[in-house]
């Protein structure tokens, strides 16, 4: 199997406060961690690629200082939303890809985001 | 830059065919996928085409032209749960393996 799992799968917090999104491969290595950004009704938005233990990738308009990702091991991955605003109120999902097989991602639950 | 273009909605009867097209044009091209993705839900794999031609694998079947930059889905005999949001993804070239995805198609499957 692949699976990959994602904590917490809803949250909502405060303008001003930092959240943690953990994403989790349950029953294999990732070499590489994926996170995405999805608006209601439109497609997944990459937002960074993290490889176990450099740092992480960002695409062209996204903030690593208000989006940090840190990839501590081979099975986790974090996002953390740091002073979180209204306008990051989004779905937030992680993918992973194997050592072997490294073509295919696999997709953790999502993470619904509210920030108020 | 990464532009991949498919249709926003479509509809389509129960128990019939509908083909979803894709077309890209990006930087690099090292594999197309088709996801499939419920309201909410993270999306799940369909299928992986990287060379030219048609993959079938049950009542989903994916095409792949390289030369002409488009992929289509194709799904037959169609029922009410395959009502989801399909989304055509571009892996880079490279060893980034990043995926870029499409604007996604919203089917809806009627009786």
């Amino acid at each position: 199997g692949a699976v990959v799992s994602q904590h917490p799968s809803r949250v909502i917090c405060k303008s001003g406060t930092s959240v943690k999104i953990e994403c989790r491969s349950l029953d294999f290595q990732a070499t590489t961690m994926f996170w995405y950004r999805q608006f209601p009704k439109k497609s997944l938005m990459l937002m960074a690629t993290s490889n176990e233990g450099s740092k992480a990738t960002y695409e062209q308009g996204v903030e690593k200082d208000k989006f940090l990702i840190n990839h501590a091991s081979l099975t986790l991955s974090t996002l953390t939303v740091t002073s979180a605003h209204p306008e990051d109120s989004s779905f937030y999902i992680c993918s992973a890809s194997k050592r072997t097989a490294s073509y295919e991602q696999y997709f953790g639950p999502g993470t619904r985001l509210t920030v108020t | 830059g990464q532009n991949i273009d498919q249709p926003t909605e479509m509809t389509a009867t129960e128990g019939a065919i509908v083909q979803i097209n894709c077309t890209y044009q990006t930087s690099g091209f090292n594999g197309l996928f088709w996801y499939q993705q419920h309201a909410g839900e993270a999306p799940t794999f369909l299928s992986y085409n990287v060379l030219d031609g048609l993959e079938e694998k049950g009542r989903f079947s994916s095409f792949l032209s390289r030369s002409k930059g488009y992929s289509y889905l194709l799904l037959k005999e169609l029922q009410m749960k395959d009502s989801a949001s399909y989304l055509c993804a571009v892996r880079d070239q490279g060893g980034a393996n990043n995926l870029f995805f499409g604007t996604g198609t919203r089917l809806t499957v009627i009786p």
